[in-house]
């Protein structure tokens, strides 16, 4: 069974970096697509980055200039870094594994991020 | 970037009627729409892949249809455990984006 399970702080103060990880258990990063995808309030979704099973990158442009996504294989993890968060950035964001395509068949349970002074 | 823009946003049944949910795409996307369920204080799951491909332990109620711009999620007789939002979302073109939900409610 996949299971991905997010772990970071809640609580980022405004202009800091958000750190998030994402640890997977049940199948390797080296193969599929993982990524980060948050939900505000109010419904909205929006994917933010995945890193591939060979570890190349694809970016949401509207975060480019802030965002990175990168990965330890032999933790079986990958890791979201969000630079100069806002109150925009509360969140939940959750992890997930997607297939080629890109559709996302397992996610974590999510965690939330206020951002907040 | 592909808007997906889901109708209607929020939809009152009762028990045992069967839905249509909508989602249009601001162009034509073939058939890269996937369809996702999440209940509250839960985490989104993958409910049809490629408008209308089912998933392996989804219950057969669930059905998809549509290519091009319009897109349909079809749930067969409602149930109490289907009460939820529903989301669709495009893999046509990066950067990858969601529909803003249809809230299936009781009426």
């Amino acid at each position: 069974e996949v299971q991905l399970q997010e772990s970071g702080p809640g609580l980022v103060k405004p202009s800091q970096s958000l750190s998030l990880t994402c640890s997977v258990t049940g199948s390797f990063i080296t193969s599929n697509y993982w990524g980060w995808i948050r939900k505000f309030p109010v419904n909205k979704m929006e994917w933010m980055a995945y890193t591939s099973y060979s570890g190349s990158t694809s970016y949401n442009p509207s975060l480019k200039s802030r965002i990175s996504i990168t990965r330890d294989t032999s933790k079986n993890q990958f890791f979201l870094q969000l630079n100069s968060v806002t109150t925009e950035d509360t969140a939940t964001y959750y992890c997930a594994r997607g297939y080629p395509g890109i559709f996302f068949d397992n996610w974590g349970q999510g965690v939330m991020v206020t951002v907040s002074s | 970037d592909i808007v997906l823009t889901q109708s209607p946003a929020t939809l009152s049944v009762t028990p045992g009627e069967s839905v249509s949910l909508s989602c249009r795409a601001s162009q034509g996307i073939r058939t890269s729409i996937h369809w996702y369920q999440q209940k509250s204080n839960e985490s989104p799951r993958l409910l049809i892949k490629y408008a209308s491909q089912s998933i392996s332990g989804i219950p057969s109620r669930f059905s998809g249809s549509g290519s091009g711009t319009d897109f349909t999620l079809n749930i067969n007789r409602v149930e109490s455990e289907d009460f939820s939002v529903y989301y669709c979302q495009q893999s046509y073109s990066l950067p990858l984006t969601f529909g803003s939900g249809t809230k299936l409610e009781i009426k």
